[in-house]
């Protein structure tokens, strides 16, 4: 399953209001076996939803996830300075697991 | 609290062997999850490899199927990733990461760079 991610890059300023998007090429299993990343520089992603729209543990509230079937998104709310970073949707309910190829956030 | 750690050679030369090995600690491998490894070229995306089970059973990524072994070691704790033939495209921070059947990779490894260069 091919996951496009749009827009590539986005540049906002704190206090913004953000929706990325994630697209399947083919219905993912059970509909939202799909989770959504934060990476930033030289560390490891960290998971922020899984199942399409449940926060991880010790996830901020101004993050949630949506969508179904092919079409995701995931909506900050409100930009703190630190969720500029580059963010992966990933689904897992199909073998082989993919990624999408990023959406990095920028400071305006 | 569980925690994930790389570790093996950061270079190495076209045609030779990566391997690398996770250590878990924190939590025995025996008591559940997938335990995997994803990697990650400089300046790209994420690609998962593959991933095991405390049992052995495997599940490797098909564009990776022919080069990867994945194995177990539950006297020590440790899942190891062996990659063969490497060459300029397998240079990567290779993550280790664990996941389940119904939840995604929800803890990581550091990373550890590894750049095949002659």
């Amino acid at each position: 399953i091919v996951l496009t991610q749009s827009p590539g890059t986005l540049s906002l300023s704190p206090g913004d209001r953000v929706t990325l998007s994630c697209r399947a090429s083919q219905s993912i299993a059970s509909s939202t076996y799909l989770a959504w990343y934060q990476q930033k520089p030289g560390q490891a992603p960290r998971l922020l939803i899984y199942g399409a729209s449940s926060r991880a543990t010790g996830v901020p509230d101004r993050f949630s996830g949506s969508g179904s079937g092919t079409d995701f998104t995931l909506t900050i709310s409100r930009l703190e300075p630190e969720d500029f970073a580059v963010y992966y949707c990933q689904q897992y309910g199909n073998s082989p697991y993919t990624f999408g190829q990023g959406t990095k956030l920028e400071i305006k | 609290q569980v925690q994930l750690q790389e570790s093996g050679p950061g270079l190495l030369k076209p045609s030779e062997t990566l391997s690398l090995t996770c250590t878990v600690s924190g939590y025995s491998i025996t008591s559940g999850y997938f335990w995997g490894w994803v990697r990650q070229p400089p300046g790209k995306g994420l690609e998962w490899i593959g991933n095991i089970y405390h049992n052995g059973n495997t599940h490797y990524n098909p564009s990776l199927k022919s080069r990867v072994t994945i194995s177990v070691d539950t006297s020590k704790n440790q899942f190891s990733l062996k990659l063969s033939s490497v060459t300029a495209a397998d240079t990567a921070v290779y993550y280790c990461a664990r996941n389940t059947y119904s939840t995604p990779f929800d803890l990581w490894g550091q990373g550890t760079l590894v750049t095949v260069s002659s």
